[in-house]
């Protein structure tokens, strides 16, 4: 059975940093694509990273330079390093596996999120 | 980046009611448009990708439809576990989501 389950969210003041992690099973990260997508309260889906298997990464333009993703193949898990906070980081943060195929690209399984908030 | 915006950003309906969503794109997504569901406190769930293909384990009153820029989720038979929000997606350039549409009890 496929899970993922995020943990290291919390508060945290602006500027500072934080480490989310992900940790998968069932099914081998760094064979597949994962992807990190945030929600703010009350607010709709955006999209933050994602990492390929070729270990290629790429990020949103509103946390390009500040945030990066990575993975621990040992350990079977997915990270977040978040830098230079700021108050409109704050969100509930998912990570996703992403399946991609011919002409296909989709978050077929979420783990259950984390709350980041960026307040002094 | 490519824009998606769905309409209606809310609506009402009753059990049974057939209900639509539309998604448009700011540009051809090709077939990278996928669809998710999420209910309050929960995680997204993957309902349709590649525009029509439905989810292994979700029901067949589900459905999508479109091509290009404009696209469309159907629930042929609203049921009282789809008062939710729907949102859509597209992968073909980075990846963006449209604002989502809120399924409210009439």
């Amino acid at each position: 059975e496929v899970q993922l389950v995020e943990s290291g969210g919390g508060l945290i003041q602006p500027g500072g940093s934080l480490r989310l992690s992900c940790a998968a099973s069932g099914f081998t990260v760094s064979s597949n694509y994962m992807s990190w997508v945030r929600q703010a309260p009350g607010k709709g889906l955006e999209w933050v990273s994602i990492i390929y298997s070729s270990g290629s990464a790429y990020y949103a333009d509103s946390v390009k330079g500040r945030f990066t993703i990575s993975r621990d193949n040992s350990k079977n898990t997915l990270y977040l390093q978040m830098n230079s906070l700021r108050a409109e980081d704050t969100a509930v943060y998912y990570c996703a596996r992403t399946t991609v195929d011919t002409a296909l690209d989709y978050l077929d399984y979420w783990g259950q999120g984390t709350l980041v908030t960026v307040s002094s | 980046d490519i824009q998606m915006t769905q309409s209606p950003s809310s609506l009402s309906a009753s059990v049974g009611d057939r209900v639509t969503i539309t998604c448009r794109a700011s540009q051809s997504v090709n077939t990278y448009l996928n669809w998710y569901q999420q209910k309050p406190g929960k995680a997204p769930k993957l309902l349709i990708y590649g525009i029509s293909n439905l989810q292994s384990g979700v029901p067949s009153r589900f459905s999508g439809s479109g091509s290009g820029t404009d696209f469309t989720l159907t629930i042929s038979s609203l049921q009282p576990e789809d008062f939710a929000t729907y949102y859509c997606q597209q992968s073909y350039i980075v990846r963006t989501f449209g604002q989502g549409t809120k399924v409210e009890v009439k």
